[in-house]
């Protein structure tokens, strides 16, 4: 069982729709959560960071963390065409009082926003 | 923009040649990555540096080496190029202890075709 899991999708919405991306973990060390956007044929870039359980809004992105189910969320609102790209989940480990620095990667979920 | 660069973008070569991809950054991270994705797919660590003269194994095998004599400089070798080492390869770098709200910053990659 992968440590973190991502529907790779694809998912297609129309354009203005509300996009929701989800990702699972099941290591409770995890308490960095990021993501990540990737265009075709680019690297990924970082999109969004936090550390703490409930909601942090940059935009038209939301990024939600439910540490007790084990479970984060990326929303986007008004999405468009420009949304379009591979979206990846990533988590950062602790151990002891200190995170690891090594990032966790999931599969990546493909979204299309079509105009 | 990120500073780190990835050379060449795009490379065919036959079976059997050696190539050599190449990964510098500007930001003086001590960390850096090569991860090997292909189309859709997730991402695999093949290969970490975590300063000077220091390489390890990523999580997928590969048949590929790395040297890190430069702290920006993160060559990746393929004595023999097969077929089967098709794929994009991304180089990456982050600095220790400020992966929780940098995370990883990833050159474009280097689309490799083996023919």
């Amino acid at each position: 069982q992968k440590e973190v899991e991502q529907d790779p999708g694809p998912l297609s919405v129309p354009e203005g729709a509300i996009v929701s991306l989800n990702c699972t973990y099941s290591n409770s060390a995890f308490q960095y959560f990021m993501w990540y956007r990737q265009y075709s044929r680019k690297g990924p870039e970082l999109l969004m960071y936090t550390y703490s359980s409930g909601n942090k809004e940059d935009g038209r992105f939301t990024a939600q963390v439910d540490k007790s189910s084990k479970y984060i969320s990326l929303f986007i609102r008004d999405s468009q065409p420009s949304d379009s790209a591979t979206y990846l989940c990533a988590m950062i480990p602790v151990s002891g009082s200190s995170n690891t620095g090594k990032l966790i990667f999931g599969q990546g979920t493909t979204l299309q926003v079509k105009p | 923009e990120a500073d780190i660069y990835q050379t060449p973008r795009y490379l065919v070569i036959g079976t059997g040649k050696k190539i050599t991809l190449e990964c510098s950054q500007t930001m003086g991270h001590d960390k850096m990555y090569w991860y090997q994705q292909d189309p859709g797919m997730e991402l695999h660590l093949i290969h970490y540096s975590y300063g000077v003269n220091s390489t390890e194994k990523g999580d997928l095998s590969s048949e590929s080496t790395v040297s890190r004599i430069r702290t920006e400089h993160f060559p990746l070798t393929l004595e023999s190029a097969r077929p089967s080492h098709t794929s994009q390869y991304l180089c990456a770098s982050s600095h220790p202890g400020h992966e929780a709200n940098y995370g990883y910053t990833f050159g474009s990659g280097t689309r490799l075709t083996v023919v």
